[in-house]
């Protein structure tokens, strides 16, 4: 089993969806909980980090945390053509693994107008 | 502010042969981090370097290495190559590890092809 699966999609929306992109983790030992954007050609920039359970909102963009059921989620409000990227959720266990983050598959989102 | 920046941009190489990868931090940035991506695989960890220490190390094979500069700048070894070491080589840059999370700022990467 690999330690983050992410939903694979690819996902096609028309602009103005509200968009939900999903995590889920095996090792409760994960602490820091990311998520990263990619555009075709560039590497990842990080969009949000959260390290507790809830929601953080920052804009458009809401990232939530469950770590009892091990499942993150970024929602997107209000999507864009320029949303149209992959998203990757990234997790870290702290400790002696820091530096380490763990990726998911990365979700290919392409957003319409 | 410059940010991340490797080199070279693409690279072919052929199975056996060794390849070097270039990676200079942001500017006041002390660690530095390298992924593989990989077409299916996703991003791996490949190593971290701060103050020119491996701090830790991916489970790639021991042809995997990499150093680190007293400019903080960073380079990644390959020897050995093999097909499936055909990848987009990511580095990172980050303020020296505090004890919490720092913010990882990746480059563009190194798209490297082996036949």
């Amino acid at each position: 089993q690999k330690e983050v699966e992410q939903d694979p999609g690819p996902l096609s929306v028309p602009e103005g969806a509200i968009v939900s992109l999903n995590c889920t983790y095996s090792n409760s030992a994960f602490q820091y909980f990311m998520w990263y954007r990619q555009y075709s050609r560039k590497g990842p920039e990080l969009l949000m980090y959260t390290y507790s359970s809830g929601n953080k909102e920052d804009g458009r963009f809401t990232a939530q945390v469950d770590k009892s059921s091990k499942y993150i989620s970024l929602f997107i409000r209000d999507s864009q053509p320029s949303d149209s990227a992959t998203y990757l959720c990234a997790i870290n266990a702290g400790g002696t693994s820091y530096g380490k983050l763990t990726f998911g598959q990365g979700t290919i989102l392409t957003v319409h107008p | 502010e410059a940010g991340v920046t490797q080199s070279p941009t693409h690279l072919i190489k052929t199975r056996g042969q060794q390849v070097t990868l270039r990676c200079s931090p942001i500017s006041g940035h002390t660690s530095v981090y390298w992924y593989q991506q990989a077409l299916g695989l996703g991003l791996q960890f490949l190593l971290w370097y701060d103050e020119g220490e491996e701090r830790n190390r991916g489970n790639f094979p021991p042809r995997f290495s990499g150093r680190q500069f007293p400019n903080y700048s960073s380079e990644l070894n390959v020897n050995a190559l093999e097909l499936e070491d055909s990848a987009l080589y990511l580095c990172a840059s980050s303020l020296s590890w505090t004890g919490g999370l720092e913010t990882q700022y990746f480059g563009p990467g190194t798209r490297l092809l082996v036949l």
